[in-house]
């Protein structure tokens, strides 16, 4: 299983404020993604990444971008969160395999206020 | 438009009984299919998963049934336990997209009664 961390687990913050959300793995993953997910909802795709310089918008249109600079950090930024932003963010990673399996992060909640 | 269901919100089951969670698919290119188990404020935990080449997939007390034909899954835990009482995620994958990205379903909250 992958060891794969997020920071922080929760925030709660103003209108307007700039934040970033932390994942990183320590297994060397190629793969990784940020996925949103509200309760009673599916997980929703935001972006995705290959490799180092690789990013992808995913499925659902986010506000938020992704940097990836080093194969084991996959930073999310929101310049100016808004209350439409509360939700529960998140990160997953996976081997460059066919069929793979993505294993997750434990998540950040965002509360916008 | 969903392509993955889960249509049944939630299930009760009494421990050591059978739990049997379902999902359909409506892209005929999925044929890769996983199962998560999520409990609250914490991330997905991958449990299970099937290629379309298989009808079945056996770990331990988990098995995934596929019937492609249908286009249906099906998750059994068998016996259940209180501290399988979670929020299990369907997901399935496309060969026409690389397998590069996964598809869920809504979820279905189990809850094992003692």
């Amino acid at each position: 299983e992958a060891d794969i961390y997020q920071t922080p687990r929760y925030l709660v913050i103003g209108t307007g404020k700039k934040i970033t959300l932390e994942c990183s793995q320590t297994m060397g993953h190629d793969k990784m993604y940020w996925y949103q997910q509200d309760p009673g909802m599916e997980l929703h795709l935001i972006h995705y990444s290959y490799g180092v310089n690789s990013t992808e918008k995913g499925d659902l249109s986010s506000e938020s971008t992704v940097s990836r600079i080093r194969t084991e950090h996959f930073p999310l930024t929101l310049e100016s969160a808004r209350p439409s932003h509360t939700s529960q963010y998140l990160c997953a990673s996976s081997e460059q395999v066919l069929r793979e399996t993505q294993y997750f992060g434990p998540g950040t909640r965002l509360l916008v206020l | 438009d969903q392509q993955v269901k889960q249509n049944s919100p939630s299930l009760s089951v009494q421990e050591g009984r059978i739990s049997i969670l379902n999902c359909d698919y409506t892209n005929s290119m999925f044929d890769y299919f996983l199962w998560y188990k999520k409990y609250p404020a914490e991330g997905p935990t991958f449990l299970i998963s099937i290629s379309s080449i298989k009808d079945k997939n056996e770990d331990g007390r988990f098995t995934v049934f596929l019937n492609k034909s249908a286009k249906h899954l099906s998750l059994h835990i068998v016996p259940s336990q209180p501290g399988d009482s979670a929020v299990y995620f369907c997901a399935a994958s496309a060969r026409d997209s690389g397998y590069s990205t996964l598809t869920f379903g809504k979820g279905t909250m189990l809850l094992v009664s003692p």
